[in-house]
């Protein structure tokens, strides 16, 4: 049964990094057919997707974000990773850790496995 | 990007009851060459993660039950719940994967009445 577990800190200053890592078990991350993503969720409120990266390492993100975020893959340890600098608290919320199954390019799908969630909270 | 836009924001329906809910597309996720709807629907229970219900506009994922249902095509879409239990209160999105950036809606809460 596949498995995603986010972790990382769970209170980041404003104007720092948010680092998140999600640790996949129950499958390879080098499998060619999906992208392994990264969603958030505001507190009280809806879904925004962040990004998607491939085995390869070949990220796509949201426009709203590109220019604060990096996504990251490390095939040996079977994990992905988000970073995503200058937060301020519109940052704060639950970040999933997603898989996608490809169904197009520019790391589109639907999602078929989510991670439990972590809570990141932005504050001094 | 594609603007998803759900109806009503919240519903409450009796048990055993028919629950009703709509997404409306900003522009078409059918997909020409293939005829398939870019589509999903994921219900979210309180302090879970979501889980996904139904992909391809239509298609229940594994383990789903068959009171739930998904129709529609090109720009607008319908989850039915044809008998409402008490397990099935909780917050239903519905998302596109047609065009980046991938987009969801606002979510509808669905509750017993």
């Amino acid at each position: 049964q596949l498995q995603l577990q986010e972790s990382g800190p769970g209170l980041v200053k404003p104007s720092e990094t948010l680092s998140l890592i999600c640790t996949v078990s129950g499958d390879s991350i080098i499998s060619s057919s999906y992208f392994w993503g990264w969603i958030r969720q505001p507190p009280e409120k809806g879904l925004e997707w962040i990004g998607s990266i491939d085995h390869s390492g070949s990220a796509y993100y949201n426009p709203s974000l590109r220019s604060r975020v990096t996504m990251s893959v490390d095939t040996s340890k079977n994990q992905f990773s988000l970073n995503l600098r200058s937060v301020t608290a519109a940052d704060t919320g639950v970040y999933y850790c997603a898989r996608l199954p490809q169904t197009g390019t520019g790391g589109r799908g639907n999602v078929d496995y989510w991670g439990r969630g972590a809570l990141v909270t932005v504050s001094p | 990007d594609i603007v998803m836009t759900q109806s009503p924001d919240s519903l409450a329906v009796s048990l055993g009851e028919r629950a009703t809910i709509n997404c409306r597309c900003s522009q078409s996720v059918l997909y020409s060459v293939d005829h398939r709807n870019y589509f999903a629907w994921y219900q979210q229970k309180p302090g879970q993660p979501p889980k996904p219900l139904i992909s391809w506009a239509s298609t229940r994922e594994s383990g789903v039950p068959d009171r739930f249902s998904g129709s529609g095509s090109g720009t607008d879409f319908t989850l039915t719940i044809s008998s409402l239990q008490a397990e099935d209160v909780a917050v239903y999105y519905c998302q596109q994967y047609s065009g980046a950036p991938l987009t969801f809606g606002q979510g509808t809460k669905v509750e017993i009445k």
